[in-house]
């Protein structure tokens, strides 16, 4: 099964500042890579996804890139905001296997202090 | 993504005893997936049901089951509750993702406490 890590599993920002969070994965046949933020006690919410046939996107302050060589992708957060602090996963998908299924990384705790 | 509905939101039980929890998908979405959130990891997954059939099964007991209904909504059951089970129990939503990676939608999830 696939094995997803994520790194680092917190991270403290000034607000302002850029923030990265990268995630690696183990299935090559991996073809989505969406990226949640989880705000306490809420439901994990998409910000952002990747297909595996682009190689960044970005939308306003928020921009993921993959690498599908290295069986990466990031997350970027620039001019971070305090409405920013949440726990972030990322969850690649291998859409042709049998089943549809998110296997989460163990998130990132983003903190941005005002 | 707010069109995924789950109740209920909060419920306790018992060791020992069942709970049946409940989700309806976004209009037009065929497949339902359960997921269980432990108190600080990640998601894991449970199920997944396409078409009211089972198109994927997660590392979790027998305990656990689940099933989808003709307008796609999805029950999830769990039976002889353990503390363990103590957790947010997601639903989620999406067209079938083959070959095109359709987005998963979350539902706000409903948090079970085992006593």
């Amino acid at each position: 099964g696939e094995n997803v890590e994520q790194h680092p599993s917190t991270l403290s920002v000034q607000e302002g500042d850029s923030a990265v969070i990268k995630c690696t994965y183990s299935d090559s046949a991996s073809n989505y890579f969406p990226w949640y933020k989880q705000e306490l006690g809420k439901r994990p919410q998409l910000i952002i996804d990747i297909r595996s046939n682009v190689g960044e996107k970005k939308d306003q302050r928020i921009a993921v890139t993959l690498n599908k060589t290295a069986k990466h992708f990031s997350l970027h957060i620039t001019e971070t905001q305090p409405e920013d602090s949440a726990v972030y996963f990322c969850a690649p998908l291998n859409s042709g296997g049998s089943n549809y299924k998110l296997t989460f990384g163990k998130g990132t705790l983003l903190t941005v202090n005002p | 993504d707010a069109g995924v509905t789950q109740s209920p939101t909060h419920l306790i039980k018992t060791r020992g005893q069942q709970v049946t929890l409940r989700c309806s998908p976004i209009s037009g979405h065929k497949s339902v997936s359960w997921y269980q959130q432990v108190l600080g990891q990640g998601p894991q997954f449970i199920f997944q049901y396409y078409e009211k059939e089972e198109r994927g099964r997660g590392n979790f007991p027998d305990r656990f089951s689940a099933r989808q209904f003709p307008n796609y909504s999805s029950e999830l059951n769990v039976n002889a509750l353990l503390l363990g089970d103590s957790a947010l129990y997601l639903c989620a939503s999406s067209l079938w993702g083959a070959l095109s990676g359709n987005t998963i939608y979350f539902g706000e999830g409903s948090w079970l406490t085992v006593v």
